[in-house]
């Protein structure tokens, strides 16, 4: 079956600083990946979607890169605030009809001012 | 603009009790809705989706169920509650390009 894979649990930084988390994949399909950001008591929301057609996704100052060689796509964001630190989900849907989702354990990003 | 909509917010029960947990979807016709069940400082677990009204499909069982009685509402329950189901609650919706929406969920505390 489907399996994402995020090895960083947590990571701490200070405003301004490089964020970078990796995400490794495995599927038998062409996958769509996804990242999530979910905020204390919220439900998780959507925040970038990559395809194999596009390998790269950009938003709210967030970017995510695709890569086949290495079934990676990671998440970076050249200078993070205080109002980052939140909990980030790489997500996979590898079934054709795009109805099953499978998300990684979760990287807790700690921003300090 | 579509939005979602779940309840309770939160809901404390005993071991063994029933429950019922929903959440309806506006402004959006005859979407796919899917539940997921999320344990304290973990990752979401799918359970069901469901892409028309009174069919579901199982992904996981924790012994629960869910119907899908309207186009627009999902009910996830259970006649007996476990302390494994715990947890926060979380339904979704999604267009015809994968991309999956997250309701605010419902917090659920069994003692």
């Amino acid at each position: 079956g489907d399996s994402v894979t995020q090895k960083q649990g947590q990571v701490t930084l200070s405003e301004d600083d490089f964020l970078f988390i990796n995400c490794t994949y495995s599927t038998t399909t062409y996958p769509t990946l996804f990242w999530y950001v979910q905020y204390p008591g919220q439900g998780p929301q959507l925040l970038l979607k990559v395809t194999t057609a596009n390998n790269k996704g950009i938003s709210r100052g967030f970017e995510a890169t695709y890569d086949k060689g290495t079934t990676s796509f990671h998440l970076q964001k050249a200078s993070v605030q205080e109002s980052d630190s939140a909990v980030y989900f790489c997500a996979l849907v590898g079934d054709s009809a795009g109805n099953k989702l499978t998300f990684g354990i979760g990287t807790r990003v700690l921003v300090r001012p | 603009a579509q939005t979602i909509h779940q309840w309770p917010v939160a809901e404390i029960k005993a071991v063994g009790s029933p429950l019922s947990l929903g959440c309806t979807i506006k402004g959006k016709s005859s979407p796919n809705l899917y539940w997921y069940w999320q344990a304290t400082g973990g990752t979401l677990q799918q359970l069901f989706y469901s892409i028309t009204v009174g069919q579901v499909e199982s992904v996981v069982q924790l012994n629960l169920s869910a119907s899908r009685p309207k186009d627009d509402q999902f009910i996830l329950s259970t006649e007996k509650l476990l302390l494994s189901h715990s947890g926060f609650y979380l339904c979704a919706w999604s267009r015809d390009n994968y991309e999956q929406y997250f309701g605010p969920g419902t917090r659920l505390t069994v003692l």
